[in-house]
């Protein structure tokens, strides 16, 4: 089936420093890839929609300097969280709609722990 | 505006004993409706989905739910419930809306714990 990929699984940066993550699909092409974040034991709180080739829309709220998204490709979608804060520090999720027989569904990335210090 | 509700933020059940895990939506046409299962540190699995046909759902791992249109409900439900069956569970519907992006609104979650 469906498999998207991401990385880093974990990852522990300074503050005031830039992270990537990346989500990747392996076996199909991602027009359309959401961000997620989700803070302990809480539901996915949506951050923006990026479609291949054209700028993410971000939902209200999330600043969209600080959290770069980029899709270049139709594999290929990554978040950069710039100048960490520790109020940064969550989980975040990637996830990809998927064509799947009978309508859409959608397969997740395993997720990335963030934790800026 | 679409909406997902889960009534409960856990749910106790003993193993060997039938669950049930509470759904409720609000959406403008018809729903596209979703049960996904997170293990702790992980992405989200997915169980299930109703997009037209049946009202009972068959999905992975021995799950089913049943979409209940006179009721808005969407509750996911298992026989017999398993140790390993404990995680956090999510509802979720696809939210057409006017912009038709897709996007998946969630519930707040369920947490799922079965005792021995």
């Amino acid at each position: 089936g469906a498999v998207v990929s991401q990385h880093p699984s974990w990852v522990i940066c300074k503050s005031g420093t830039s992270v990537k993550i990346e989500c990747r699909s392996l076996d199909f092409q991602a027009t359309t890839m959401f961000w997620y974040r989700q803070f302990p034991k809480q539901s996915l709180m949506l951050m923006a929609t990026s479609n291949e080739g054209s700028k993410a829309t971000y939902e209200q709220g999330v600043e969209k300097d600080k959290f770069l998204i980029n899709h270049a490709s139709l594999t290929l979608s990554t978040l950069t969280v710039t100048s960490a804060h520790p109020e940064d520090s969550s989980f975040y999720i990637c996830s990809a709609t998927v064509f799947q027989g009978a309508g859409y569904g959608y397969t997740f990335g395993s997720g990335t722990r963030l934790t800026v210090v | 505006a679409q909406s997902v509700a889960q009534p409960e933020d856990q749910v106790n059940v003993a193993e060997g004993n039938p669950l049930t895990v509470k759904c409720t939506y609000s959406v403008s046409g018809n729903p596209y409706l979703f049960w996904y299962v997170q293990y702790p540190n992980r992405g989200l699995q997915f169980l299930l989905k109703y997009i037209t046909g049946d009202n009972l759902v068959k999905g992975s791992y021995g799950f089913e739910a049943e979409f209940n249109k006179s009721q808005t409900s969407f509750h996911l439900k298992k026989p017999s419930a398993l140790v390993s069956d404990s995680a956090l569970y999510f509802c979720a519907v696809r939210d057409i809306g006017n912009s038709n992006t897709g996007k998946l609104i969630f519930g707040q979650g369920t947490t799922l714990q079965v005792k021995p």
